[in-house]
């Protein structure tokens, strides 16, 4: 498989739940992100991640625990999320984390917290 | 602190008709910009980018954008859209280090 992949591709879970959301990359690249997408919102950047190092966190809450344990692999971890928190999730990953590096995205993952 | 407009949510284009997306942005010194799209159900793809040199950038799928420095713009154009261009539009501007999108404008094509 090629590109950038997400699974679950979506997602329900009540409040006092514990999931995880998957992404991995094909592309050889060293950089991975996690993006919130919202209606009617920017884009929000949530993590960044490169060389397997966190290098941003984005002022995220606890309540999202992102893990990256190779290059080609991301995770984000959510447990006792809020009503709030239902969006799209984007995952992306780059050669580096330079602006100029062309970011490539997953499908995303659309999560719904009841 | 960078900053990205997209004063259109949503605009309706005839299938043939040129299309123009507007974007206005914010920044300090001569900024990285990128168009993306994103088709419903499927993640961002780049259709174009400008880092530096000719103002005017050719990109995927017969689109192409025109940095304007005087007017903080760098608006997105087709000659004619084809209905397979409906899909959402992010215009996004960068520093160094950091991207910031817009929040997108949907584009709906008619026969």
């Amino acid at each position: 498989e090629t590109g950038v992949t997400q699974t679950p591709r979506h997602l329900v879970m009540g409040m006092t739940n514990k999931k995880s959301l998957k992404c991995e990359q094909h592309l050889g690249h060293n950089a991975m992100y996690w993006y919130k997408q919202s209606a009617k919102k920017p884009l929000e950047l949530m993590f960044v991640y490169n060389f397997k190092e966190q290098t941003e966190n984005n002022s995220v809450p606890s309540r999202f625990s992102p893990e990256c344990p190779n290059s080609s692999h991301l995770f984000l971890h959510l447990h006792t999320l809020q009503p709030e928190d239902s969006a799209l999730y984007l995952c992306a990953s780059s050669q580096d984390e330079r602006t100029t590096d062309t970011q490539y995205f997953g499908p995303g993952t659309r999560l719904t917290v009841l | 602190a960078q900053s990205v407009t997209q004063p259109d949510i949503h605009i309706t284009v005839s299938e043939g008709a040129s299309l123009e997306l507007r974007c206005n942005y914010s920044y300090g010194a001569t900024p990285y910009l990128f168009w993306y799209v994103q088709s419903p159900g499927q993640g961002l793809q780049l259709l174009l980018k400008y880092f530096s040199g000719d103002t005017l950038v050719q990109g995927i799928k017969g689109f192409e954008a025109e940095f304007k420095r005087s007017q903080s713009s760098f608006n997105l154009r087709k000659p004619s859209v084809h209905w397979s261009d409906a899909a959402e539009y992010f215009c996004a501007v960068g520093g160094y280090q950091k991207v910031t999108f817009g929040t997108g404008t949907k584009l709906q094509v008619i026969p």
